[in-house]
Formats: structure tokens, sequence, C-alpha cells
């Protein structure tokens, strides 16, 4: 059965400090990856996602996260955080031959301090 | 922009009633989710609906029922609530058809059972 673990629950980091938020998942089967981000009160929102290509992808507010197959992870890296980007961020994966249904990790709670 | 929509933000409840969450969603997803969201575990699959009157339980089903009436509306019942699940919950929702496979999330409901 596939599984996702984030290795860390919490990160704490000044503001303008590098970052990067562990993900590892275990499958026998390809499957697509996705980030997700969730803001203090708020539901989900997709943060990025790997789904064939490039292995290494990108957001709009500078987040990114490398595909790398032979390690099952798929790390999330930024290298300039601001206060704003404290929420928690949730692994998740879809086995491809089953789109249906997303398999989260645990999460991971990002705390940017001034 | 597709929404998600869930009827409260904060219930409070108290053992043995009768709980009723509801999701409703506008973009025609054949696809709907509920997930149960606690700290330290992240993001557990409820029960998920493919299509109209159709149920599959997820990970987590003990104590819960679903009921999917009209495609953009899915209700999570708790037929008698218990302290042990007071928690978020969270709706999503998605399209098989899909070529990105993204779920769409609600702000969630952060059920309290006294």
């Amino acid at each position: 059965a596939q599984s996702v673990t984030q290795l860390d629950s919490q990160v704490p980091v000044f503001e303008e400090a590098p970052v990067e938020l562990r993900c590892n998942y275990s499958s026998s089967v390809s499957v697509y990856l996705f980030w997700y981000v969730q803001y203090p009160n708020q539901g989900l929102q997709l943060l990025l996602k790997y789904l064939s290509g490039s292995t290494l992808v990108e957001s709009i507010n500078g987040f990114e996260a490398e595909f790398n197959k032979s390690q099952t992870s798929f790390h999330l890296r930024k290298p300039s955080v601001h206060i704003s980007d404290t929420a928690e961020y949730f692994c998740a994966v879809i086995p491809s031959s089953n789109t249906g249904k997303l398999i989260f990790g645990q999460g991971t709670t990002l705390q940017v301090k001034p | 922009d597709v929404k998600v929509t869930q009827s409260s933000r904060y219930l409070v409840k108290r053992t043995g009633e009768k709980v009723f969450l509801e999701c409703v969603q506008d973009m025609d997803h054949e696809n709907m989710f509920w997930y149960r969201q606690d700290p330290g575990l992240g993001l557990r699959l409820i029960y998920f609906s493919y299509d109209v009157k159709m149920k599959e339980k997820g990970d987590i089903p003990e104590g819960y029922s679903v009921s999917r009436e009209k495609k953009e509306r899915f209700s999570l019942i708790l037929e008698s609530a218990s302290t042990n699940q007071t928690s978020m919950y969270l709706c999503a929702s998605s399209s098989p058809g899909s070529s990105t496979y993204e779920q769409y999330f609600g702000p969630g409901t952060r059920l309290t059972v006294t």
C-alpha cells in the first residue's frame, strides 16, 4: 500500500532564511505528487504538483519541489521565506493507476519568525 | 473559480446527537470526498463518492455514513456523535476527467462534541 511520510512535524525558521520541507513516499507503482498548503483557519489549496516531464516544479509564490524517483522523495524548498508563508504544508500522492484518491502525509507546520 | 462550500465553520454538539455536515460544489465534479484532519495525523479519508448515490468507504469509516442524492451535494452523517469525533472535517471535490487530478477543498468544519 502507498504511504507518505513527512519527516518533520514542525519547522521553525527566520524570515528570509531558506527552508526545506521533506516528503518521502512508498509505492511500487508510479505516482503523481502534490504539495498542498493550509493557511490558518482555511481549507487546503494546491501549491504545486508533479505529473510528468521536468522533475523540478515551481509554484507562483517561489516554492519549488523536485521529484526524485530513486529516493522516492518530493521535498519542498524555498530560498527565502516570508512571514506570510507560515502555514501547514501537506505532501500527497495519487497512484497513477487510481486517479481518485489522495494519500496524505502527516503535515509539516512551517513557522516563520521575524 | 471552483467553489466548495461547507454548511458550518464551527459546530458544537452533544454526545449521542445525530450530526449532519453538508458540502456543496459548483463545478459539476463527479468525485467528492470527506476527510478528517487531526494534529499529527494529517488528513484521513472517511468516505468518497464517484457518482450520485454511489459511495465507498475510505480509511476510517466507522461511526460515519454519507449521502449523495444530487451531484453537487455530499453529506457526512454522524449517527451518534462521540467525543472522539471532535475534529476538523474537510470536504473536497475533483473531476476524474481532469488532467491535473487536483482536489478542491472547502474551508472545513470544526466540530466539537461535548
